[in-house]
């Protein structure tokens, strides 16, 4: 059974960077490409961006400037970066993997982690 | 970017009536890479419905998507106490992919 346990800080200040990290447990890592996806509060979701097991990534044009995703394939994990942090990147954090390894299923997210709320506030 | 809008914002129903939901997209897309979410308070999305209409594993028949182009539907037949969430679509097929805003089944 596949899970994802993920963690990083929670309490930003404006302009400081956030770091989430997702471990992947229990499945293969290589083959897929893994997703973060975030929800301000109250709000609908957003796609941040993807990395594949080789480091390949794929960005949400509206993040690409401040987003850096990596991938340690040692420890079946990938990591998220994004700096220049504002009020308006308070969310819900997910990392989220999908059905399968196949192009055609990429981005339909079936194994979701817990979540980590990030608040930015000075 | 291929903007979904989700109507209605919320929907008032009771136990056991059915619930349609529209997911309205702002351009054509593909029904393979149409999805739907359920999500309840405080946790992650769960996958209901991919390809707009394949029930992912362990999804009761209840639940049922169809739908072309640019106008989805998602079905629940017979509302469940546990079927009371916010619902989302997805779409994979312009770049970025994007949500719709949600729908959410409350009780009436």
């Amino acid at each position: 059974q596949v899970h994802l346990q993920q963690w990083g800080a929670g309490l930003l200040k404006p302009s400081e960077t956030l770091s989430l990290t997702c471990a992947v447990y229990g499945g293969s890592f290589n083959g897929y490409y893994w997703s973060w996806i975030r929800q301000p509060p109250g709000k609908g979701l957003e796609w941040i961006g993807e990395i594949n097991y080789r480091g390949g990534t794929n960005y949400n044009p509206s993040l690409k400037s401040r987003v850096n995703i990596s991938v340690d394939t040692s420890k079946n994990q990938f990591s998220l970066n994004l700096i220049s942090m504002t009020a308006a990147d308070t969310a819900v954090y997910y990392c989220a993997r999908p059905l399968d390894s196949s192009t055609w299923y990429r981005y339909v997210f079936d194994i979701w982690g817990q979540g980590t709320m990030v608040t930015v506030s000075s | 970017e291929i903007v979904l809008t989700q109507s209605p914002g919320t929907l008032s129903l009771s136990p056991g009536e059915r619930a349609t939901l529209s997911c309205r997209a702002s351009q054509s897309v593909s029904s393979t890479y149409l999805v739907w979410y359920q999500q309840k308070p405080g946790q992650a999305p769960r996958l209901l419905i991919y390809g707009a209409s394949s029930r992912a594993t362990g999804i009761p028949d209840r639940f049922s998507g169809s739908g072309s182009g640019t106008d989805f539907t998602l079905t629940i037949s017979r509302l469940e106490p546990e079927d009371f969430a916010v619902y989302y679509c997805q779409q994979y097929g312009g770049s970025p992919l994007t949500f719709g805003g949600g729908t959410k089944v409350e009780v009436k």
